[in-house]
């Protein structure tokens, strides 16, 4: 069945460090593939998305691209704050469902 | 303002006691469903509703039930709570599943703990 997978965290920045987060898919097809993000105590909330195949997502300085030939939708950013301190998750539309991956905290030091 | 509101938000109980989680939304969203949040896991879809008295099982739907009387409503009822269903659940909603261009919108989310 389809599936994501995510690199390990937790993930430990100095803040304006460069931030990538390895992500890869295994799917029927080409889904829809997104980025959410999930802050202390909050639920998850839609950071970008892309619905085809060298589409490129961004919002709030963040960026993605959906990499086909890889199967991969890795979540860059060229200079984190410490406000990005959060749990990310990718996703990819499955049917009626997303289907997550299993998350990656990421902690931004000042 | 637009919003799933899920309550309660934190809720200690005990096995065998039966529980209800509400989740409400205000958007007029035709789409509802539960994830349940567990570390190294992800979020796993317990059950979804397409629209009113239109429900049906996700992933993870043993030991759960539901049900969508209203649009706006869509509870997550637990019959009789066993400590693997400790988790943090999370309500959904969207205009529509299949329309990557309708996000969802996900509420703050419920932690429940079952001793």
């Amino acid at each position: 069945g389809d599936s994501v997978t995510q690199m390990e965290g937790p993930v430990t920045l100095s803040e304006e460090a460069f931030l990538t987060i390895n992500c890869t898919y295994t799917a029927t097809g080409y889904p829809s593939l997104f980025w959410y993000v999930q802050y202390p105590g909050e639920g998850l909330q839609l950071l970008l998305k892309a619905t085809k195949a060298d589409d490129k997502g961004s919002n709030k300085g963040f960026e993605a691209t959906y990499r086909k030939e890889t199967t991969s939708f890795h979540l860059e950013k060229g200079s984190v704050q410490v406000s990005d301190s959060a749990v990310y998750f990718c996703a990819l539309q499955s049917s009626y469902k997303l289907i997550f991956g299993s998350g990656t905290r990421l902690l931004v030091r000042p | 303002e637009a919003q799933v509101t899920q309550n309660p938000r934190y809720l200690i109980t005990v096995t065998g006691k039966k529980l209800t989680v509400t989740c409400s939304q205000n958007m007029n969203h035709e789409y509802m469903s539960w994830y349940r949040q567990d570390p190294g896991l992800g979020l796993r879809q317990i059950y979804y509703s397409m629209n009113v008295e239109v429900t049906d099982k996700g992933d993870v739907p043993e030991g759960y039930k539901v049900s969508r009387k209203e649009k706006r409503n869509f509870p997550l009822i637990l019959e009789s709570p066993s400590p693997n269903q400790t988790s943090l659940y999370f309500c959904a909603s969207s205009f529509s599943v299949l329309d990557s261009n309708q996000p969802q919108h996900f509420g703050d989310g419920t932690r429940l703990s079952i001793l």
